[in-house]
């Protein structure tokens, strides 16, 4: 069945670019019936949800992130990727990716997530 | 922007205790809530979408039900295995989404 599956580093610096990977096995990023998203959760802290792509390329953005967010999907590779740049201590969080389905726009499907730690 | 609430924020409850969570969202997002739930160290799992809907594989004890503003979760009988964070998350705004705050179930 399909997964999704996080990667990038663990440690990212002050004022640098947190750069994750997530690549989706077992099914195609390219149908046209999905959504693909990421989600973060600061520790102790709820869901905030970053940002969403369409498989064609069509992005869509936390406003309270927008200016530092990029969501690109690579269909070759069958994965989408997130990056956030001059990252503080509040970007500190595990990071999700997750398939959005369905005309009831759920996130049905949920990489395990990758814990980000923004320090020096 | 869509601001969604929920209350408690959390509760405790013993096994066997019917359990009722509430999100409210700040205006009408007809059916469109999607009920979260989360164990530690663990990513979200889909319960219920639509309102109502129950996810595939996901216990009947578990509903929910609403529309407009106000939304339900209802847990029918607790079992050990819920305990844990529930979230809504509102789609009317597809694809800008919103997540509740979130409410802990935690065992009595």
């Amino acid at each position: 069945q399909l997964q999704l599956q996080e990667s990038g580093p663990g440690l990212v610096k002050p004022s640098e670019t947190l750069s994750l990977t997530c690549t989706v096995s077992g099914g195609s990023i390219s149908s046209s019936s999905y959504y693909w998203g990421w989600i973060r959760q600061p520790p102790g802290k709820g869901l905030e949800w970053i940002g969403s792509i369409y498989y064609s390329g069509s992005t869509y953005y936390n406003p309270s992130l927008k200016s530092r967010v990029t969501i690109s999907v690579d269909t070759s590779k069958n994965q989408f990727s997130l990056k956030l740049s001059s990252v503080t201590a509040a970007d500190t969080a595990v990071y999700y990716c997750a398939r959005v389905s369905g005309l009831e726009a759920a996130f049905d499907i949920w990489g395990q997530g990758t814990m980000v730690t923004v320090s020096s | 922007d869509i601001q969604m609430t929920q209350s408690p924020s959390s509760l405790s409850a013993s096994v066997g205790d019917r359990v009722t969570i509430t999100c409210r969202a700040s205006q009408s997002i007809s059916s469109y809530l999607n009920w979260y739930q989360q164990k530690p160290g663990k990513a979200p799992k889909l319960l219920i979408y639509a309102a109502s809907s129950l996810q595939s594989g996901v216990p009947s004890r578990f509903s929910g039900s609403g529309s407009g503003t106000d939304f339900t979760l209802t847990i029918s009988s607790l079992q050990p295995e819920d305990f844990a964070t529930y979230y809504c998350q509102q789609s009317y705004s597809t694809p800008i989404f919103t997540f509740g705050p979130g409410t802990k179930v935690d065992i009595k």
